[in-house]
């Protein structure tokens, strides 16, 4: 069983409309968890970053946030733009180990 | 960009060719990676090499054979794949293995598309 579990699979929303995607694992103990956004054709890119005692972070229109006690992380997209039309993978690093755990990732799709 | 480029971008290749993917990172990173993206599925990591020495085989299959030269290079030689081993291949970097926090963010190439038939 995977470690890290992305919800939904999918989805798509209207422009300027806000949206979250969830993240659920059981890596523990943990050193952070990212959020990547995977444009169709090229490699993720890094959009956030928390350490396990940071309960949000926000860059830009993405903020994720972070509950370290239920293991559960959201990456909330605000007022969505075509160009937020992507995947958003969830990535969990242990902490003594640099093995990387992904979950499947959610495909966004953000029509006019 | 993320300072990691792979070529080439597309591949097509039948069950007895010998192909090679090529990594290249100008970031100074001592790490690099390579991983399988097949649809719908986790990011699964191939082989991993820290300072030009492999520190991890992931169970890949022998038809999967790395090479990195030097840091800055990465290469995986394709030889009598199989069907199934169509997806895209990314290749990753970071500073080096072991590090903690920010330090481990691995950039990603913009990857290749193999299919084999």
């Amino acid at each position: 069983k995977n470690q890290v579990e992305q919800s939904p699979q999918s989805l798509i929303i209207l422009e300027g409309k806000n949206c979250t995607l969830q993240c659920n694992y059981t890596v523990s103990p943990f050193s952070n968890l990212r959020w990547y956004k995977q444009d169709t054709g090229r490699g993720p890119v890094s959009l956030t970053i928390m350490t396990f005692s940071e309960n949000t972070k926000s860059n830009g229109r993405y903020t994720a946030t972070l509950d370290a006690d239920t293991k559960q992380s959201s990456l909330h997209i605000t007022a969505s733009q075509l160009s937020d039309s992507a995947s958003y993978i969830c990535v969990v690093s242990p902490l003594n180990d640099y093995k990387l755990s992904f979950g499947a990732g959610t495909t966004v799709t953000v029509r006019a | 960009e993320t300072g990691v480029t792979q070529t080439p971008r597309h591949l097509v290749m039948g069950m007895t060719n010998k192909k090679s993917l090529k990594c290249e990172q100008h970031l100074g990173h001592n790490a690099m990676y390579w991983y399988k993206q097949s649809a719908k599925k986790p990011l699964e990591l191939m082989f991993v090499y820290n300072f030009k020495e492999q520190t991890e085989n992931n169970s890949v299959p022998s038809r999967f054979s790395p090479e990195c030269p030097n840091s800055s290079h990465l290469f995986l030689h394709l030889h009598t794949l199989q069907p199934e081993d169509s997806a895209l291949y990314l290749c990753a970097s970071s500073q080096e293995v072991g590090l903690a926090g920010p330090r481990d963010t691995q950039y990603f190439g913009p990857g290749t598309r193999l299919t084999v038939l």
